[in-house]
Parts: structure tokens; C-alpha cells; sequence
């Protein structure tokens, strides 16, 4: 059984540009979870999707960002007009039928912005 | 909401000898404490978690205590090896708090190096 697929695992955006990540959940799983990691800091929750609705988004910033997950394919999350303070690593998670249960990680996108 | 904090920000330990590491959080609601382990370039994979109707948990060399009365939790690695080298975390959450229970607050990171 995969576990919880990223990609890109890198990627380089100049300001301005727009970043799309994508994350399929591990098999069988209907939940996923979307943190962000700033260098020399623990992760941030930032949004917490089931298959075609955003349950909470209240840790993701108002503006550029945007998540979905379709009920086909991997969930996005989307950043327009990427500045340097959006450069991070970003972690999706996964877990099977229940917000109580395992969160489990992906490798992450690491995202640079020159 | 709930804070964590984590100490030490750094360890190093000799190949064998054990290492802690402490973390307490603010919120008393809290119930659910998860420990992952990072390491280079890879996501945080859970290694050990403990509820709080229990004070502590067991699990080959690693070991996890609660205190729920001091508000903390520590991770204890025993008969550490050098593939142990990684950035460890703490995360707490609240299992009861009317749904939002999935949202792990994180320390930030315990580097231990086992030298060998």
C-alpha cells in the first residue's frame, strides 16, 4: 500500500508566479490535511479537506491560497502571486475514515521562491 | 488556542546512552499526544502516540510519559543507534474539542545526532 504521494518534490517559482501541489492521499483514505513548514519551525495546520469540501481552512492565509480535493484525483493546494515568504516545505496528510484517526505524512513539496 | 513548546533544540548522544526529550503545551483540554520523527528530506512519520487516560506507553526502545497535572510529555529513547539521528517532534490535540480534533499543534523540532 503507497503511502501519502506528493509532488514535485521541488519547485522554484519567481514572485508573481502561481505554485500548484499536488497530494494523493494513502489507499482508502477520505481525508487529507495540508501544513506548512518554515525553516527551524514545526509544522502549521493549515487546511482540512474530505473528497469535494473544505471542512477548515482557518489555518490557511485569506489570500493567494486556495485548496481543493475533487472527487477524482489528488487534492491541490493552490498559491497565486507567490512572494519569498511563501517559500517553505509543505506536507499533506492523510487519514482513513475519521478526523481521530493516524495522520500520515508525505515526503512534501519544498517551494522556493527567488 | 494551544502552544507547544519543545526542549532541547539540539541533542547529541553517544551510540547506546538514552535521550529525552520534553515538551509541554498550555491548552488542559488537550488529549491526544503524537511524536513523529523527520528525517532528512522525508515527512514526519508517527512513531509513537499516547491518549491521555494513560501516563505512560511503551514501545520496544521508545517510550512516552504524560503528566497531565504539569501539562507535559517527554519521548524517551533507549539504547539509542545512529539511524535514530533524525529531527523529532511533538504535536498535541484536542480528540474532544466539538470536531477540530485533527488540528495537531506542533513543536518545533528536537535535532538528535547519535554519534557513533
Amino acid at each position: 500500500n503507497a503511502g501519502v504521494m506528493q509532488n514535485p518534490r521541488h519547485l522554484v517559482r519567481r514572485r508573481g508566479q502561481e505554485a500548484r501541489l499536488r497530494c494523493s492521499p494513502m489507499k482508502g483514505h477520505s481525508h487529507v490535511y495540508w501544513y506548512r513548514q518554515l525553516p527551524e519551525e514545526g509544522l502549521k495546520f493549515m487546511v482540512y479537506l474530505q473528497k469535494e469540501n473544505i471542512i477548515d481552512e482557518s489555518g490557511m492565509p485569506k489570500e493567494r491560497f486556495s485548496a481543493e480535493f475533487p472527487k477524482e484525483g489528488p487534492s491541490i493546494l493552490r498559491i497565486q502571486q507567490v512572494v519569498r515568504g511563501d517559500s517553505a516545505a509543505y506536507f499533506c496528510a492523510s487519514s482513513p475514515a475519521s478526523s481521530t484517526d493516524t495522520q500520515y505524512f508525505g515526503p512534501g513539496t519544498r517551494l522556493t521562491v527567488l | 488556542g494551544e502552544n507547544v513548546e519543545q526542549h532541547p533544540s539540539t541533542l547529541s548522544v553517544q551510540e547506546g546512552d538514552s535521550a529525552v526529550i520534553k515538551c509541554t503545551y498550555s491548552d488542559s483540554a488537550s488529549n491526544y499526544f503524537p511524536w513523529y520523527k523527520q528525517e532528512l528530506g522525508k515527512g514526519p512519520q508517527l512513531i509513537i502516540d499516547i491518549r491521555s487516560n494513560v501516563g505512560e506507553k511503551k514501545d520496544q526502545r521508545i517510550a512516552v510519559t504524560l503528566n497531565k497535572t504539569a501539562k507535559h510529555f517527554s519521548l524517551h529513547i533507549t539504547e539509542t543507534q545512529p539511524e535514530d539521528s533524525a529531527v523529532y517532534f511533538c504535536a498535541a490535540s484536542n480528540e474532544n474539542s466539538g470536531g477540530s480534533n485533527y488540528k495537531l499543534t506542533f513543536g518545533k523540532g528536537t535535532l538528535l545526532t547519535v554519534n557513533p
